[in-house]
Formats: structure tokens, C-alpha cells, sequence
């Protein structure tokens, strides 16, 4: 069956402006969370969904920063007025309950 | 906080070779213990797990067990081939602060096997 889908697979984007990135879950799977893969910080938790609540924001690094999920199905980041240091590869995972994360491919942002 | 430690890369191996990737972790509680794996140009794949203590993950040759006492967990395979040249992160949820959800990872270990 279909996986996790993310998009874009790509994002380039001038710092200042804002970028959203769109994640598909598997259908079915309530829970949803972010994660940000840099080269300096390794794999970080952002955010997660329990439908479309977000018990957990705690990861988020800062109020330019935020996420949405609808019909307990697709979520959205936003990330506004980008600086560089948002260069990474965001990650989005889902799972029928907390239980195994399948995870998306991943979009490549970056911040010029 | 929860964390996790593991070993620096890269590493590069002959196929057919011997390999351990040392993983331990920091956490109060009971978590349990992933390995996920990076193939190149994919996203990341959980390639197994250990719930609790002395339990022993595997899949695809590879394994890795769940040792409270050193609080290891570390990744071993016996005869490494190509196909295996990955990045692999070790990872935790559900130790201290309840958070049965967070995967906590390590910062990944480059594999090249050459043949």
C-alpha cells in the first residue's frame, strides 16, 4: 500500500520567505509527527499529532514555527520568514497508535 | 533528558566482514530500543527493535540486544554485503518524562561496504 508521502521532495526558497511542507500519512494511522534532520543537530523530534490535535510542540524551535493537521489526515509546516539555519531535511512519520513510525522521504529545504 | 550515543563514522567494511555499530542511551524508566536505516535517496526504515531487557531484535541478518545493565544496544551483523552500505541510527522512546511517543535518535553511523 501507499507509504508516507512528503511534498515537496525539494524546496529552495530566498531567506525571509515563508515555505510550507505538506505530509500525506498512511491512511488510517492517527498519530503524526515531524522531525528535522540537520547536519549539526542529527535527528530532532518538532512536533506531534494525535489527529488533529498536537499534544506535543515541544520540539518546535521557535514561534516561526508551526504545524497543522487536518481531518486526522494531512499536516502541514510552516516555517515563516526563513533564515538559514532552517537548512535541513524535515521528516514526517505516522503510525495507527504508539507503535512503529513509518516514515515519509523527506523534503530537502533549503535557505539561501 | 533521554539520549542516545553512537559510535562516530564512517565505517567502512569488505563485504563479507564482521560488523558492530555501539549504541548506548541514557534514560529512567523502561524505553524501548530501535535501529532504523537510511538507505541512499530514502527515508528512513525501522530495521528492528527490543521492548525490553534481554530481548534481542533482528531482521535481515542483522541484531541487536537489549542490555539494561550496560545500557547498550548495540547493532552486529556477521558477513556484511554492498546492499548494506547505509546510514543507521539508533533510537529510543518512552524513557523518562512519559513521553511513549518521542523517538529520541542517535546522530547516525555512515556504513560503506566495498566489495
Amino acid at each position: 500500500g501507499a507509504g508516507v508521502s512528503q511534498s515537496p521532495s525539494n524546496k529552495v526558497t530566498e531567506k525571509g520567505k515563508d515555505v510550507e511542507l505538506r505530509c500525506d500519512p498512511i491512511s488510517g494511522h492517527t498519530a503524526l509527527y515531524w522531525y528535522r534532520q540537520s547536519l549539526g543537530q542529527g535527528l530532532e523530534f518538532l512536533i506531534y499529532f494525535q489527529g488533529n490535535s498536537a499534544p506535543d510542540k515541544s520540539g518546535l524551535p521557535s514561534d516561526r514555527f508551526s504545524a497543522e493537521r487536518t481531518g486526522g489526515s494531512v499536516s502541514t509546516l510552516t516555517i515563516q520568514r526563513t533564515q538559514q539555519e532552517d537548512s535541513a531535511v524535515y521528516l514526517c512519520a505516522s503510525s495507527p497508535s504508539v507503535d512503529e513510525q513509518f516514515f515519509g522521504p523527506g523534503t530537502r529545504l533549503t535557505v539561501l | 533528558g533521554d539520549s542516545v550515543t553512537q559510535m562516530e563514522g564512517p565505517v567502512t567494511l569488505s563485504e563479507e566482514a564482521f560488523l558492530t555499530i555501539n549504541c548506548t542511551y541514557t534514560a529512567t524508566g523502561y524505553p524501548s530500543l530501535f535501529w532504523y536505516v537510511q538507505y541512499p535517496g530514502e527515508g528512513l526504515q525501522l530495521l528492528l527493535k527490543a521492548t525490553k531487557a534481554d530481548d534481542k531484535g533482528s531482521n535481515k541478518g542483522f541484531e541487536a540486544t537489549y542490555r539494561k545493565e550496560t545500557t547498550s544496544f548495540h547493532l552486529e551483523k556477521g558477513s556484511v554485503q554492498v546492499s548494506d552500505s547505509a546510514v543507521y541510527f539508533c533510537a529510543l522512546r518512552g524513557g523518562s518524562g512519559g513521553s511513549n511517543y518521542k523517538l529520541t535518535f542517535g546522530k547516525g553511523t555512515l556504513l560503506t561496504v566495498n566489495p
